[in-house]
C-alpha cells in the first residue's frame, strides 16, 4: 500500500512564526503536491514538484515556499504565518498522470 | 484555473439504495478523471478512475460514467452502506501533472 505521512495532524502557531509541514511518501513517486482545503473551496494547489529540487507554483503559492531535497520528502514552509493561512493542509504523491495518494492532513491554526 | 463542479452539495440516501453523485467539468481537453472519498478528519481516498478513451468503468460496488459530449462525470454506488457516508469529489487532469478538484458532495446514508 502506498503510504503518505505528514509530520503533524494538528498544529497551532502564532502569527509571524515560521512553520514547517513535512510530508514523506514511501512509493518512489516522482510527483508530490501540497494542497490546502477550506470549506466551500475544495482543494487548492499550492505547489507541486515533479522531481528532486524541482518545483512548480500551483494556484495559490503566495505566502508559501517548498523544498524537495530528497525524492521521498516534500516540505511546505510558511515563512511568516498569518491567520488567513489557518486551514487543512494535504500532501499527495503520484506517478506522472496517475492517481494521487493523499496523506491524513495537517490542521493548522494560526492565532 | 479549471472549473470542476458538482450538481448537488448534499445527498441523503437510504441504506441499501443506490447513490448517484454527479460532476461537471469544463475543460474538454481533460483526459483523466478520478473520484475520491473523504471521511471526516481523513485525507481523500482514491475510489476509481477513468480515462477519456472509456465511457464506463466498474469497480467493487462503484461505477464511473463519463459523458464527454456534455462534459459530465458520475459516480454510482450500489447498495449504499453507512460506511459510504463521506464527502465525494471528482478531479480532472489534462495530460499533465496537475489535477483540478471539485468542491465535493456530502453523502449521508440513512440506516
Amino acid at each position: 500500500d502506498v503510504k503518505v505521512t505528514q509530520s503533524s495532524r494538528y498544529l497551532v502557531k502564532r502569527t509571524g512564526e515560521k512553520v514547517f509541514l513535512e510530508c514523506v511518501q514511501d512509493m518512489d513517486h516522482e510527483n508530490m503536491f501540497w494542497y490546502r482545503q477550506d470549506p466551500g473551496l475544495g482543494l487548492r494547489l499550492i505547489y507541486f514538484s515533479y522531481d528532486v529540487k524541482m518545483k512548480e507554483k500551483g494556484d495559490i503559492p503566495e505566502g508559501y515556499s517548498v523544498s524537495r531535497e530528497k525524492k521521498e520528502r516534500f516540505s511546505l514552509i510558511l515563512e511568516s504565518a498569518s491567520t488567513n493561512q489557518t486551514s487543512m493542509y494535504l500532501c499527495a504523491s503520484s506517478l506522472p498522470a496517475y492517481e494521487q495518494y493523499f496523506g491524513p492532513g495537517t490542521r493548522l491554526t494560526v492565532t | 484555473g479549471e472549473s470542476v463542479g458538482l450538481h448537488l452539495p448534499t445527498l441523503s440516501v437510504q441504506e441499501g439504495d443506490n447513490s448517484i453523485i454527479n460532476c461537471a467539468y469544463s475543460n474538454s481537453a481533460s483526459d483523466y478523471f478520478i473520484w475520491y472519498k473523504q471521511e471526516s478528519g481523513k485525507g481523500p481516498q482514491f475510489i476509481i478512475d477513468i480515462r477519456s478513451n472509456m465511457d464506463k468503468r466498474q469497480g467493487q460496488r462503484v461505477t464511473v460514467l463519463l459523458n464527454k459530449t456534455v462534459k459530465h462525470l458520475s459516480l454510482q454506488i450500489a447498495a449504499t452502506q453507512p460506511g459510504d457516508s463521506a464527502v465525494y469529489f471528482c478531479a480532472e487532469n489534462k495530460a499533465g501533472n496537475q489535477f483540478y478538484f471539485g468542491t465535493g458532495t456530502s453523502l449521508t446514508v440513512i440506516p
